[in-house]
């Protein structure tokens, strides 16, 4: 069955900082992974996404993401965090022929 | 394109009562999600159609729960006998996805439910 873990629920990093959000997941093929993110009070706006190929995969807002079969995870990046980064980021796992899932999430909280 | 529309934004009913909610997805999207979401959580699947047939329906849904999709345009979903444990943020999404190829669902608003 089709699963997503996020480990972190918050996390805190300082502004300018580099960020990891941690994803793994758990799937019978080669899955479509994606990155959603959602401001308080708007709805979920896609990031980045993964079908094939290179398994560094850019987004928008500077993010980016780094699919790793063996280790089932797909981790969320940006070198240096801006205060409106603040927001709750959701991985996703799917295939064409499937539903699209998401995990608990992750709160970011970016201090000044 | 005006993205997924979905109807109402906001639903405040009595327990007891039955809900009925509209999602438009984008014009000639053929997949359409509908997903729950509470305070703090990430968004749990229900039910999701391709064209106008229903593919799955999450096995944890009550069966007060039904969706449709007549025309494989736009979606109802309805809850019969709401319950205070419906309360959430219901959410629509599309996709189109094409033979193979993967395809990322885009997103509406949101109907925020609440049963009291």
């Amino acid at each position: 069955a089709q699963s997503v873990t996020q480990p972190d629920i918050h996390i805190t990093v300082s502004e300018g900082a580099s960020l990891e959000l941690r994803c793994n997941y758990s799937y019978g093929a080669t899955p479509y992974l994606f990155w959603y993110v959602q401001s308080p009070g708007q709805g979920l706006q896609l990031l980045l996404k993964y079908f094939s190929g290179d398994t560094l995969v850019q987004g928008i807002k500077g993010f980016e993401a780094e699919f790793k079969r063996s280790q089932s995870s797909f981790n969320l990046r940006k070198p240096s965090v801006h205060w409106s980064d603040a927001a709750e980021y959701f991985c996703a796992v799917g295939a064409w022929d499937d539903k699209i899932i998401f995990g608990k999430g992750t709160r970011l909280h970016i201090l000044p | 394109d005006t993205g997924v529309s979905q109807n109402p934004r906001h639903k405040i009913t009595k327990r007891g009562q039955n809900v009925t909610f509209r999602c438009d997805p984008i014009s000639e999207h053929n997949r359409l999600y509908w997903y729950r979401q509470t305070l703090g959580q990430g968004p749990e699947f229900l039910t999701y159609f391709q064209n106008e047939a229903q593919l799955e329906k999450s096995r944890l849904l009550s069966d007060r729960f039904s969706a449709e999709r007549p025309k494989g345009s736009f979606s109802t979903l309805e809850i019969q006998r709401t319950e205070q444990g419906d309360s959430a943020m219901y959410l629509c999404a599309s996709s189109l996805v094409l033979g193979g190829e993967g395809a990322e669902a885009f997103f509406g608003q949101g109907t925020r439910l609440t049963v009291v």
